[in-house]
């Protein structure tokens, strides 16, 4: 069975810090990787994803995040934070081959400071 | 276009109760999920729809739990009778068909589910 590991519980940084996340799974065939974003009041949505291509991924709100295939993780990162990031942030997997249902870390609670 | 919806927001029901949950997903979207969320755990796959049909089950705890999606449209999920160790953020998502395995789940806001 697929596991996902988040590094962190919680973060706390003031706004222009950087920000990484780590995020490593452990599974033996392909896998899709998404990060998920849930936003005070909000429902979780999707950051960003990777199927499959160039392992560097771009998402939304300057968000990118890197697959790293050898160590089996999938870090996101933000050179500079706002306040409005302040949100919780989960990893997860999908296997190719089987459904799609996703695998979900434990998330990583971020407060970004004015 | 409406997102994912999901009714009721919270629910607060006594251990031995009945509960239903409903999930509206985006229409035209074949493939249903529910997930759970147990206080300080990960969100966890409980099963999936493809249209009314049942995919993958293997994610529900037991069989208090009961989800249905009649039609093809809406899914209800049941809990009888709860458990305190039901208690949670029930989310629902929903996906278009599969390409190639491709498949990105939108969510909806989710159901609080507290059992006293």
């Amino acid at each position: 069975a697929q596991s996902v590991s988040q590094h962190n519980h919680h973060v706390i940084l003031s706004e222009a810090a950087s920000l990484e996340l780590g995020c490593n799974y452990s599974y033996g065939g392909t896998v899709n990787l998404f990060w998920y974003v849930q936003y005070p009041g909000q429902h979780l949505q999707l950051l960003l994803k990777y199927f499959s291509g160039d392992p560097l991924v771009k998402g939304i709100k300057g968000f990118e995040a890197e697959f790293i295939k050898s160590k089996f993780s999938f870090n996101l990162r933000k050179p500079s934070v706002q306040w409005s990031d302040t949100a919780e942030y989960f990893c997860a997997v999908s296997p190719k081959a089987a459904g799609n249902k996703l695998t979900f870390g434990g998330g990583t609670r971020v407060l970004v400071k004015p | 276009e409406a997102g994912v919806t999901q009714f009721p927001s919270h629910s607060v029901i006594e251990k031995g109760q009945t509960v239903t949950l409903r999930c509206d997903p985006i229409s035209g979207h074949d493939n249903l999920y529910w997930y759970r969320r147990v206080m300080g755990k990960e969100i966890k796959f409980l099963l999936h729809f493809v249209k009314e049909s049942k995919q993958d089950e293997s994610g529900m705890p037991n069989n208090r739990f009961l989800a249905e999606r009649t039609g093809g449209t809406y899914s209800t999920l049941k809990v009888q009778p709860a458990e305190l160790e039901d208690s949670g953020v029930y989310f629902c998502a929903s996906s278009q068909g599969f390409s190639g395995g491709r498949n990105e789940q939108f969510f909806g806001p989710g159901t609080r589910l507290t059992v006293l």
